[in-house]
């Protein structure tokens, strides 16, 4: 069965400061695809990444950055240089090939980020 | 390009009523799926239609019931409401075909609709 964790509930930095948002998955598949989505208050999930499990390279987006390691079963996200409008719920989530792709995700239990102005 | 929409975005029901949430996807996505997000169990998949059919369902009771139109509009029914299906309910769509790999398409997900049930 597959499985997300994460870890941390609840992160605060000050604003300006890097942060790194930990996710640790769990799969018996060989081709599986990983995300992160932003909830803000507002409750709308909003995407940020989708990565396929042969693509281990890293990513970087404007501030935001992502580190996959298969062999540590890893997708970890960092803010550089945070700031307030990146208070939110993180939620990395999971999703096995044999799921048609994308439509079953397996969600974490969320990293409540907070950035302090 | 719209996103995904869904309605009502607010909903109060007491203990024992039936309950319709109506999703639209974005234009030409044909997959919708429904998740619940309570604080308890985090977010949860509920089931995924495409081109009007079941293809995916998670461990929820029969009292959860879904349907996809041929337009991809989508419901998803709750009978017998009880109270731990006090919820935000999540609509995403994709327009993902199925099990291509290497598809760069992901779900995109509406505002939900927050269920109290009293």
């Amino acid at each position: 069965a597959q499985k997300v964790t994460q870890a941390q509930t609840e992160i605060s930095v000050v604003e300006k400061e890097d942060v790194t948002l930990d996710c640790v998955y769990e799969t018996r598949d060989t081709t599986y695809y990983l995300f992160w989505y932003k909830q803000p208050p507002s409750g709308e999930l909003v995407f940020l990444i989708r990565r396929n499990s042969f693509d281990e390279q890293n990513e970087i987006s404007g501030r935001y950055s992502w580190n996959f390691q298969k062999s540590t079963s890893s997708f970890n996200f960092t803010i550089t240089a945070s700031q307030v409008v990146d208070s939110a719920v993180y939620f990395c989530a999971l999703s096995e090939g044999s799921n048609f792709g994308n439509e079953k995700l397996t969600f974490g239990t969320g990293t409540r980020l907070t950035i302090i102005p | 390009k719209a996103g995904v929409t869904q309605t009502p975005r607010y909903l109060i029901k007491t203990r024992g009523q039936q309950v319709t949430l109506s999703c639209s996807p974005i234009s030409g996505h044909r997959s919708v799926s429904w998740y619940q997000q309570t604080p308890g169990q985090g977010l949860q998949f509920l089931f995924e239609y495409f081109s009007e059919t079941q293809r995916n369902k998670g461990n929820f009771p029969g009292r959860f019931s879904g349907r996809q139109f041929s337009n991809s509009r989508s419901e998803m029914n709750v009978s017998t409401l009880e109270l731990g299906d006090s919820a935000l309910y999540l609509c995403a769509s994709s327009s993902l075909a199925g099990g291509l790999f290497g598809s760069t398409d992901t779900q995109y997900f509406g505002p939900g609709t927050r269920l109290t049930v009293l």
